[in-house]
């Protein structure tokens, strides 16, 4: 079990540019969740999946965010045309799925540190 | 999302002494807590759950649910050093909806 693992740990982009993040949650996790955290705030939840399927959305998710898991693994967040509001630490967790829903257990990545310039 | 809120911080403790966090939430139907710590600049990790009313045990933590009084709390007991962190609480709704953390820094 490697954990949940994110890329790149850390990215400084230019307002406007667009830019992806990816996460590889642990191995036979059915659900990938992804969350953002700005400083002095608990993390907010953005999308999660289930296998490959994208079953909810946040309304903090504009239009400019789109989240996939293509093969029910690995999974990526695109932000384009970014704003100096979109900095903050974007977080990707993995849960089992199958323990039902009281019990099962969200495990966090390292996270992307997003700096817009 | 749901309301979760913390007892806001810092709490600054001595070591050996016991941490209390307090977590409220809004929504009566919840079924399930989380609580996770946070160092500086890294992710947070999972402490324990809880979702049954009452105290569950696990080392050097306790954590208590009130449903009724829609409260959940976090005792750290024999605080370290290396206990300072921020300490999040979660309700879980197969999303986690947190609070904004408390900060706790133990004196040596």
């Amino acid at each position: 079990d490697t954990g949940v693992s994110q890329n790149p740990r850390h990215k400084i982009t230019k307002r406007g540019q667009n830019v992806t993040f990816r996460c590889d949650p642990i191995s036979e996790h059915n659900r990938l969740y992804w969350y953002r955290q700005t400083l002095g705030q608990g993390p907010e939840f953005l999308t999660y999946f289930q296998n490959e399927a994208q079953l909810e959305k946040s309304r903090l998710l504009s239009d400019r965010f789109s989240a996939e898991r293509p093969k029910g693994s690995f999974s990526t967040l695109e932000i384009q045309r970014t704003e100096q509001g979109d900095s903050a630490m974007y977080l990707c967790a993995s849960s089992s799925g199958l323990a039902g829903g009281v019990t099962d257990t969200q495990y966090f990545g390292p996270g992307t540190r997003l700096t817009v310039l | 999302q749901k309301e979760v809120e913390q007892n806001s911080g810092p709490l600054s403790v001595p070591e050996g002494a016991i941490a209390s966090l307090n977590c409220t939430y809004s929504d009566r139907g919840s079924q399930s807590f989380f609580w996770y710590r946070q160092y500086s600049g890294k992710s947070p990790e999972l402490i324990m759950f809880i979702y049954s009313n009452g105290d569950k045990e696990d080392g050097r933590f306790t954590a208590q649910l009130n449903k009724a009084s829609q409260y959940v709390s976090l005792l750290i007991r024999d605080s370290q050093p290396s206990d300072s962190a921020t300490y999040l609480c979660a309700v879980n709704d197969y999303k986690l909806s947190f609070g904004a953390g408390t900060t706790v820094t133990v004196r040596a």
